[in-house]
């Protein structure tokens, strides 16, 4: 399977605990994209990586999270000191930089649980 | 601020009938492109069709249409001889051209169930 990957698929933590989940692209795709989700609601954008470059954050992503793509390849999202309103579900996508509206491949998700 | 509205939260259709799902949005850009995107219960979100704000032409991706009404800033969704796979939940969603932003913005989103 050469799509979008995601781990964990689930992650429960204590509030004020760190957690970090990784995201694989496909392989040559050069954008990628951090959502979160929760219930009813779509996809809240986060952060978009262009190669290595951080090139946008959102401002729901507070001081707490970080993101990372290293050498382009996969990236990580980091949330430090956990909140109960962390809880939700992160969503990663990828793209390949084109002219025109792009197709983002989403992989399955993280879904975190913070209790 | 640009948003996206889809005001139906739940519909249902008959499986081989056809059913149109609503959104609208809001932006004073002229320029931008827009999605629909399916998810289905408890797998992958994918790409259903696309628009370019430009285009004046409907897209159309095989079963699924949509009808883009640039001035009412509508871009609804129309599946016809619906099937059960299409069982999901729908979002719509507003993407600027690269010109500083990247970010999307989606709907709440539609969810659609197909009665057999």
């Amino acid at each position: 399977d050469t799509g979008v990957s995601q781990n964990p698929r689930h992650k429960i933590t204590k509030r004020g605990q760190n957690v970090t989940f990784r995201c694989d692209p496909i392989s040559e795709h050069n954008r990628l994209y951090w959502y979160r989700q929760t219930l009813g609601q779509g996809p809240e954008f986060l952060t978009y990586f262009q190669n290595e470059a951080q090139l946008e954050k959102s401002r729901l992503l507070s001081d707490r999270f970080s993101a990372e793509r290293p050498k382009g390849s996969f990236s990580t999202l980091e949330i430090q000191r956990t909140e109960q309103g962390d809880s939700a579900m992160y969503l990663c996508a990828s793209s390949l930089l084109s002219r025109g509206p792009e197709t983002q491949y989403f992989g399955p998700g993280t879904r975190l649980l913070v209790l | 601020a640009q948003t996206v509205t889809q005001s139906q939260p739940e519909m249902s259709v008959q499986e081989a009938e056809t059913v149109t799902l609503s959104c609208t949005y809001d932006t004073s850009e002229s320029d931008y492109y827009l999605f629909w995107y399916k998810q289905p219960p408890s797998r992958q979100m994918i790409l259903v069709i696309r628009q370019e704000a430009y285009k004046q032409q409907n897209a159309t991706e095989n079963r699924f249409s949509v009808n883009f009404q640039k001035a009412a800033k509508s871009f609804s969704l129309k599946i016809s001889d619906s099937q059960l796979g299409d069982a999901a939940m729908y979002f719509c969603a507003y993407r600027l051209p690269t010109s500083g932003t990247y970010k999307y913005i989606f709907g709440t989103g539609t969810r659609l169930k197909v009665l057999a």
